[in-house]
């Protein structure tokens, strides 16, 4: 049973346009949801986060959205950069608990 | 402020030994989980330590154990070491249990041969 999914395993975008990436979830006890980049061999790097008492947050070219009635998640990148090319990661917590539920990931591809 | 580290980086043992990873957290961080990613599975949650309490486990045998300590370095071990146990473990750390980013150390890649 997969709590939270990304759909598409991988995205390429070209450089100064948007990324989107998404991510649905379907445990409605999950009340904070986070997104990480990771290289191979290295240990996710945290870009972004959102409560699930907001729909969106945002950190600099990094903006987080949810929508809770869709369980649905999304993380866009304004612009793109080919340092953004990575695996990235949604992860959704229950209340009370540091105990992450993480997608498949979604390789990201920024071409020049 | 230095980030979660862990030792070794790297390990390569054989099936049937065990294994003892270490992870200290973000000086402050009380709260210490651990992650195992493979590429069939991909990061699933192992365990969670608060105040050198186990609070939460994940879905792994009991060759899979844990602890905290006082200042809140972690270890994880791993007994009669498994061929699918060749994975890449993770330790993140945070402040408390609530509503806390974690921080993600850069992992113990361990092969099991």
């Amino acid at each position: 049973d997969q709590q939270v999914k990304q759909n598409s395993p991988s995205l390429s975008v070209q450089e100064g346009r948007i990324s989107i990436l998404n991510c649905d979830y379907t445990n409605s006890m999950f009340d904070y949801f986070l997104w990480y980049k990771k290289y191979p061999a290295e240990g996710p790097t945290f870009l972004i986060s959102i409560s699930s008492i907001k729909d969106k947050n945002e950190d600099g070219r990094f903006t987080v959205f949810l929508n809770k009635s869709a369980k649905h998640l999304s993380l866009h990148i304004v612009p793109s950069q080919p340092g953004d090319s990575a695996v990235y990661f949604c992860a959704a917590s229950p209340p009370g608990a540091q105990k992450l539920v993480f997608g498949q990931g979604t390789r990201l591809t920024i071409n020049p | 402020k230095a980030g979660v580290t862990q030792t070794p980086r790297y390990l390569i043992k054989t099936r049937g030994q065990q294994v003892t990873l270490s992870c200290s957290p973000i000086s402050g961080h009380r709260s210490v989980s651990w992650y195992q990613q493979t590429p069939g599975q991909g990061l699933q949650f192992l365990f969670e330590y608060f105040s050198e309490t186990q609070r939460n486990k994940g879905n792994f045998p009991g060759r899979f154990s844990g602890r905290q300590f006082s200042n809140s370095r972690s270890e994880m071990n791993v007994s009669t070491l498994e061929l699918g146990d060749s994975a890449l473990y993770l330790c993140a750390s945070s402040l408390s249990l609530v509503g806390d980013t974690q921080y993600f150390g850069p992992g113990t890649r361990l092969t099991v041969l």
